[in-house]
């Protein structure tokens, strides 16, 4: 049973589109995060978010506590924005359940 | 600051070997945690440490051991290493707070056992 279920699993966009990452989750939760995984390998938060959305330039996260649902959203598609994305809500304490991962790539 | 240093980079393995994956943190975090990355799988917890001297086991301790002397230091053992440990190790930290807080993660080491 995945408690994160994110979707789509792969997408490839050209350049300038508008992009949307979709992450369901099971359990309760005070806060979700979105991470990058750079192809390199490196992983970084994005954001953290309980409730409402947040932006930061070209990148906006959503979420809907009552129906357990965050969309990360991409304006203006750029090659550099190809990464892994990784949607993580926490269980106990600070550990947390993670998606498998939306690989996104970004063609010129 | 650093944030989270992790050594090895790489590393390849027989069967059977032992070996200590680094991890160290310069940001007087209390919370790490050891995470394996496979194909197709999300990040799963192996180890984790709430502050110094205290340990946990996560998703998956099966094969691992962990200890945590200092605040900065987090290593992880592999006892005896199997074809099935072959992984990407990412090593993790953040703040204690009153929720989860933003997690700083390592490089990460990709360990092939052969």
């Amino acid at each position: 049973k995945n408690e994160v279920e994110q979707s789509p699993q792969n997408l490839t966009a050209q350049e300038g589109e508008f992009i949307t990452i979709n992450c369901s989750y099971s359990v309760g939760i005070s806060a979700l995060h979105w991470l990058q995984q750079h192809p390199g390998g490196g992983i970084v938060s994005l954001f953290m978010l309980s409730s409402g959305k947040k932006k930061h330039g070209r990148l906006i996260a959503t979420i809907n506590i009552q129906e357990k649902h965050s969309s990360l959203h991409i304006t203006a598609s750029h090659p550099r924005d190809s990464a892994v994305y990784i949607c993580a809500v926490p269980n106990t304490g600070n550990q947390f359940y993670f998606g498998t991962g939306t690989s996104l790539t970004v063609i010129p | 600051n650093a944030g989270v240093t992790q050594t090895p980079k790489f590393q390849v393995l027989k069967t059977g070997q032992s070996m200590t994956l680094q991890c160290a943190q310069d940001m007087n975090h209390e919370y790490m945690s050891w995470y394996r990355q496979d194909p197709g799988m999300g990040l799963r917890l192996i180890h984790y440490s709430v502050g110094a001297g205290i340990t946990d086991q996560g998703e998956v301790p099966n094969g691992y051991n962990v200890s945590r002397s200092t605040t900065e230091d987090f290593p992880l053992r592999l006892l005896s290493a199997a074809p099935s440990q072959t992984s990407v190790y990412f090593c993790a930290s953040s703040r204690r707070g009153q929720g989860p807080d933003t997690q700083y993660f390592g490089p990460g080491t990709r360990l092939t056992v052969l």
